[in-house]
């Protein structure tokens, strides 16, 4: 399985874009990579998926760098709900698309 | 539309005993998948199922069974549970294509 590396904690002020970086260097061609967030203990939420391209939805915009080796997650209005862990995620498509999480980053919103 | 239903949502469980985690989802989805995630840590997948009838270990399998009998349902199984096995429980569905992965609330399990 693809792994991810991400920064173990960012900040971020209030209002102003949330950059988080990812590298997931040995990712295949077939496979996604997905963002999710988890506040407290609550179950993981889905951001944002993309495989080659550049992708964008109402919470985020995913950039995916040519060769596939890094992106990042941009979240372009940083609140102060946007605390949480967000884990980087290479989706393998086989053995049932499982998700293997990593460590992820602790962002932190501040006023 | 309820999503991943998970029961309960809080245990306590004595040493040596068993009990089963139940999770159910109304999607149709024919992926699902249990998760632990210990104090701190990310989380861990412990078994998957593509299907009814199909199961599979994931990364931290040792101390638990599943079963997949319908589409629906993915029960859970602790048969003599032990300190280690603490943790917060996920379960997670998505379809074949990956879209709608889905996280329950998750099951908070202690062991005395």
């Amino acid at each position: 399985d693809a792994k991810t590396t991400q920064p173990p904690s960012m900040d971020c002020a209030e209002g102003r874009a949330a950059n988080l970086p990812c590298n997931h260097s040995t990712i295949s061609g077939n496979e996604y990579v997905y963002w999710y967030r988890q506040i407290h203990s609550q179950g993981p939420q889905y951001i944002i998926h993309g495989l080659k391209n550049n992708e964008t939805n109402e919470m985020a915009s995913l950039i995916i760098t040519e060769d596939r080796k890094s992106s990042t997650l941009i979240l372009p209005h940083a609140t102060l709900r946007d605390t949480a862990v967000y884990y980087c995620i290479v989706r393998v498509t086989n053995q049932g698309g499982k998700l293997i999480f990593g460590q992820g980053t602790e962002l932190s919103v501040k006023p | 539309n309820a999503g991943v239903t998970q029961t309960p949502k809080f245990r306590i469980l004595k040493i040596g005993q068993s009990m089963t985690l139940q999770c159910t989802q109304d999607m149709n989805h024919n992926y699902m998948y249990w998760y632990r995630q210990d104090p701190g840590m990310g989380l861990k997948l412990i078994y998957y199922s593509v299907g009814a009838g199909i199961t599979d270990k994931g990364e931290v399998p040792n101390g638990y069974n599943v079963s997949r009998s319908t589409t629906e349902d993915f029960p859970l199984r602790l048969e003599l549970a032990a300190p280690s096995q603490t943790s917060v429980y996920f379960c997670a569905s998505s379809d074949t294509q990956g879209r709608g992965y889905t996280f329950g609330s998750g099951t908070r399990l202690t062991v005395v």
